[in-house]
């Protein structure tokens, strides 16, 4: 059964942390990997993996894949309180998105 | 562009009531999708689509239903409403390109009592 397991399950830290999220799949017929931001709303897209080693940036935040230990990670450096949220990991599969649960992120001043 | 749009955004239904969560998306994208998001928790695939007059079951698809008679609207049909139901319901949408970035609305919150 494919699976997507996102770690830690939630995190608390002071504005100006460095924080690294996890995630790791097993998944068939791998397209993709996807992570999103979700504030109280829908969740909003951050980045797509498809490649091993290359890393994606984006302001302070950072994401990359390895296909063959199977997991990515996203790191935020210089937290604010604005990155808190819950941050989640889905993973292509052929027509599907596959979820994890999410790491939710607290950041406090 | 509107992007993904989702009515109502809110509703309370009584057990055994039935209801349409309309969905539609002005991007021609031809795959669609349906989640439920209950507290907590991350999101389950419900049914998609991947074109018109074309839909699967997703992971928990039990007492709901869908249609998809045209590419830009996706609605979802719950019929005899359950508790079990009551959740925050996303519709997506994404272009067939590798990797499918899906694109969500903002949500219906339903509730069922």
């Amino acid at each position: 059964e494919d699976k997507v397991v996102q770690s830690p399950l939630s995190l608390v830290v002071h504005e100006g942390d460095t924080v690294t999220l996890n995630c790791s799949y097993e998944v068939t017929n791998f397209r993709s990997l996807l992570w999103y931001k979700q504030e109280k709303k829908a969740p909003t897209f951050l980045f797509m993996l498809t490649s091993s080693g290359i890393e994606k940036k984006s302001g302070r935040l950072s994401s990359i894949l390895d296909k063959k230990e199977l997991f990515s990670i996203l790191n935020i450096t210089a937290t604010q309180t604005g990155d808190s949220a819950v941050y989640l990991c889905a993973v292509c599969n052929t027509d599907k998105l596959i979820f994890g649960t999410g790491t939710r992120l607290q950041v406090f001043p | 562009n509107a992007g993904v749009t989702q009515t109502p955004k809110f509703r309370i239904l009584k057990i055994g009531q039935s209801m349409t969560l309309q969905c539609a998306q002005d991007m021609n994208h031809n795959y669609m999708y349906w989640y439920r998001q209950d507290p907590g928790m991350g999101l389950k695939l419900i049914y998609y689509s991947v074109g018109a007059g074309i839909t699967d079951k997703g992971e928990v698809p039990n007492g709901y239903n869908v249609s998809r008679s045209t590419t830009e609207d996706f609605p979802l049909r719950l019929e005899l409403a359950a508790p079990s139901q009551t959740s925050v319901y996303f519709c997506a949408s994404s272009a067939p390109a590798v990797g499918r970035e899906q694109y969500f609305g903002p949500g219906t919150r339903l509730t069922v009592t």
